[in-house]
């Protein structure tokens, strides 16, 4: 399972662009990479997965070059409410044998 | 959209109580988790399930089991509440094809006193 390093926290203003890099050097052919945002007393909602290149959809945008070995979580002119704790997993999702590694994520606060 | 509810938002049971956590999800999900939150540890699996009366242990299953009798509901047990089980449990759902695509309930607060 691969493992993910990502900052521990990040600040930021309404309105900016926030680039969030997860590193995952030793991810594996099959892996895909998913990101999470967890607010306070929440669980964890699911933003967005990819395997290569980038991938958009309403909330974010991920960038991951062609190594594959780090990938970038883009949210788009911020606002308060992108507060939260965001998380990178990597996993192969057929993979039988399922293991969760949500690790500390990277706490996003943004301010006025 | 997917649905997943948890029985309790807030839990608080005595030491050595049987502790019974429900989860239901509404999409006929095929896997269905079970994770533990607490401060500076992040989440934690404690157990999933695949199908029906099929079940894995994740990373800390020690002093918990579940349950699955239908697909749209995965319980959590713990046989005998101690203190070092209070605790965020969150409860998840995901399809077949994709266990990292996971819809996460809103969690039930337990605390063990």
């Amino acid at each position: 399972l691969a493992k993910t390093t990502q900052p521990i926290s990040m600040d930021s203003y309404e309105g900016q662009e926030v680039n969030i890099t997860c590193s995952h050097n030793n991810i594996a052919t099959n892996d895909y990479i998913t990101w999470y945002q967890q607010f306070p007393s929440q669980g964890p909602r699911f933003i967005i997965q990819g395997y290569k290149t980038k991938v958009t959809n309403e909330v974010a945008s991920l960038f991951i070059p062609a190594d594959r070995k780090s990938s970038t979580l883009s949210l788009p002119r911020v606002s308060l409410s992108d507060t939260a704790v965001y998380y990178c997993l990597v996993g192969d999702r057929g993979t039988g044998g399922f293991k969760t590694i949500f690790g500390a994520g990277t706490r996003l606060f943004v301010k006025a | 959209d997917v649905k997943v509810t948890q029985s309790s938002r807030y839990l608080v049971k005595r030491t050595g109580e049987k502790v019974f956590l429900e989860c239901v999800q509404d999409m006929d999900h095929e896997n269905m988790f079970w994770y533990r939150q607490d401060p500076g540890l992040g989440l934690r699996l404690i157990y999933f399930s695949y199908d029906v009366k099929m079940k894995e242990k994740g990373d800390i299953p020690e002093g918990y089991s579940v349950s699955r009798e239908k697909k749209e509901r995965f319980s959590l047990i713990l046989e005998s509440a101690s203190t070092n089980q209070t605790s965020m449990y969150l409860c998840a759902s995901s399809w077949a094809g994709d266990p990292y695509e996971q819809y996460f309930g809103p969690g039930t607060r337990l605390t063990v006193t």
